[in-house]
């Protein structure tokens, strides 16, 4: 089961901000943010991840509670390439060599983006 | 960014007939990718995890013998499924990472629309 709560869907407006935010009061210390995002057709695309400390990069931010049970994807200018589902997942730091954590998908948000 | 290539885009079989898929990491090695199955409207769903030089762990529900999966290389995993069904029909995704990064991103093939008719 998906171990993530988001809202099922989220409205913005073109050039503006979009906060979009996830619960998993149930992370483990080894668990790892990921936020993937996916248009009709298409395989999800990476956004962003993190594990403690806030994340920027060229798509979004990621923002961290303190206590890691929640977290805030931030698209600073929306446009309306940027409407799709938004997926956050919780992918296990494995210990050992080799191989990584599956990604266990939830319903993810909608994003509708209007001009 | 790093690149996994999945063939066919789309495929139309008959009911019986197998259909193969193939997953490629083009420019990274990929000891584990993953295959997931989406039907229209919902998530993607976890099918299987696929070990490039031993057997495919399955997921609760999958079928191991209709869903085949080979992971010959480190570049190259596949799906086949046996004797396809109308209720095969669904979006089929491959996800990889690169080896021997613990904390790394996954990567998504561009999907593969299977029709069972």
């Amino acid at each position: 089961d998906a171990k993530t709560t988001q809202p099922n869907s989220m409205e913005s407006n073109e050039e503006e901000p979009v906060h979009l935010p996830c619960n998993h009061s149930t992370i483990s210390g080894t668990d790892y943010i990921h936020w993937y995002r996916q248009l009709p057709s298409q395989g999800p695309e990476y956004v962003i991840h993190g594990l403690t400390s806030n994340v920027n990069n060229r798509m979004a931010s990621l923002a961290i509670a303190e206590d890691r049970k929640s977290s805030t994807l931030i698209l600073h200018r929306a446009t309306l390439r940027d409407a799709a589902v938004y997926y956050c997942i919780l992918r296990p730091y494995l210990n050992y060599g080799g191989s990584q954590g599956n990604l266990i998908f939830g319903k993810g948000t909608k994003l509708s983006v209007k001009p | 960014g790093a690149v996994v290539s999945q063939h066919p885009s789309w495929v139309i079989c008959k009911s019986g007939t197998s259909v193969k898929i193939e997953c490629r990491s083009l420019d990274f090695q990929a000891t584990t990718m993953f295959w997931y199955r989406q039907f229209p409207k919902q998530s993607l769903m976890l099918m299987a995890t696929s070990n490039e030089g031993s057997k495919a762990t399955y997921e609760q529900g999958v079928e191991k013998d209709k869903f085949l999966i080979n992971h010959a290389s480190l570049t190259l995993s596949t799906l086949t499924v046996t004797s396809a069904h109308p209720e095969d029909s669904s979006f089929y995704i491959c996800s990889a990472s690169s080896t021997g990064r613990r904390d790394t991103e996954a990567f998504f093939g561009q999907g593969t629309r299977l029709t069972v008719v």
